[in-house]
């Protein structure tokens, strides 16, 4: 069973553009959630959708967004980019809302932004 | 409220030896607590976890010790191998629409 894909694995981008991230869960399961784990700060909570729709969203600023497609696969897209948005954004997946205890997570997308 | 303390920041270990990682919570409505194992360039792997109604759980050479009264929870790697060097996150949610809340992870070097 392949488990959660993410692409691009690496991007390069400047300050003030624009980045949208892919994700592609585990097949079955419903719910995709986004994580920022930046240097020496954990991982940071950033969005969960299920069933197409977002049920929360962590403590960043609007130009964070995203969204899920009729298919589960999930979009993270970030505008305006700022120098403090390097970092490794991992999108995890879980069978439905109410059993997202056990998430399993993509290998990561590392941006840079220069 | 929602925060989860871990420590220590980095942990290093003689083969064969113990290691030991913390967090705590203050959460009280949190009941489901799991331990991701992290190596360099990949995602988090869940590891092992423990609801509060038992107090230990053992998988292989990994326990998980929990104090509910305390709001404490423990990973203890026993025997520790240069294989099991990488970062460890402990994490807690609760049920219900809500997150998993993550540590800020411990980076473990078992020296051979």
């Amino acid at each position: 069973e392949a488990g959660v894909t993410q692409s691009p694995t690496h991007l390069i981008k400047t300050r003030g553009q624009q980045v949208t991230l892919r994700c592609s869960p585990i097949s079955g399961h419903t719910s995709v959630y986004w994580y920022q784990q930046a240097l020496g700060l954990g991982l940071q909570f950033l969005l969960w959708y299920d069933e197409g729709e977002e049920r929360n969203r962590g403590n960043f600023p609007p130009r964070f967004s995203g969204r899920q497609f009729p298919n589960y696969s999930s979009e993270l897209n970030v505008n305006a980019l700022e120098l403090e948005d390097s970092a490794l954004y991992l999108c995890a997946s879980s069978l439905g809302d109410r059993i997202q205890e056990t998430q399993y997570f993509g290998p990561g997308t590392r941006l840079l932004v220069l | 409220q929602q925060q989860v303390k871990q420590s220590p920041q980095s942990l290093i270990v003689q083969k064969g030896g113990i290691s030991i990682i913390n967090c705590a919570y203050e959460n009280t409505a949190f009941d489901y607590f799991p331990w991701y194992q992290q190596f360099p360039g990949k995602g988090p792997a869940l590891l092992i976890a423990i609801r509060p109604d038992v107090s230990e759980k053992k998988e292989g050479r990994f326990t998980i010790s929990f104090n509910k009264s305390a709001k404490q929870f423990s990973l203890h790697i026993m025997d520790s191998q240069p294989g099991d060097s990488a970062t460890y996150f402990c994490a807690a949610i609760s049920s219900g629409y809500s997150t998993l809340t993550f540590g800020k992870g411990t980076m473990l070097l078992v020296s051979p």
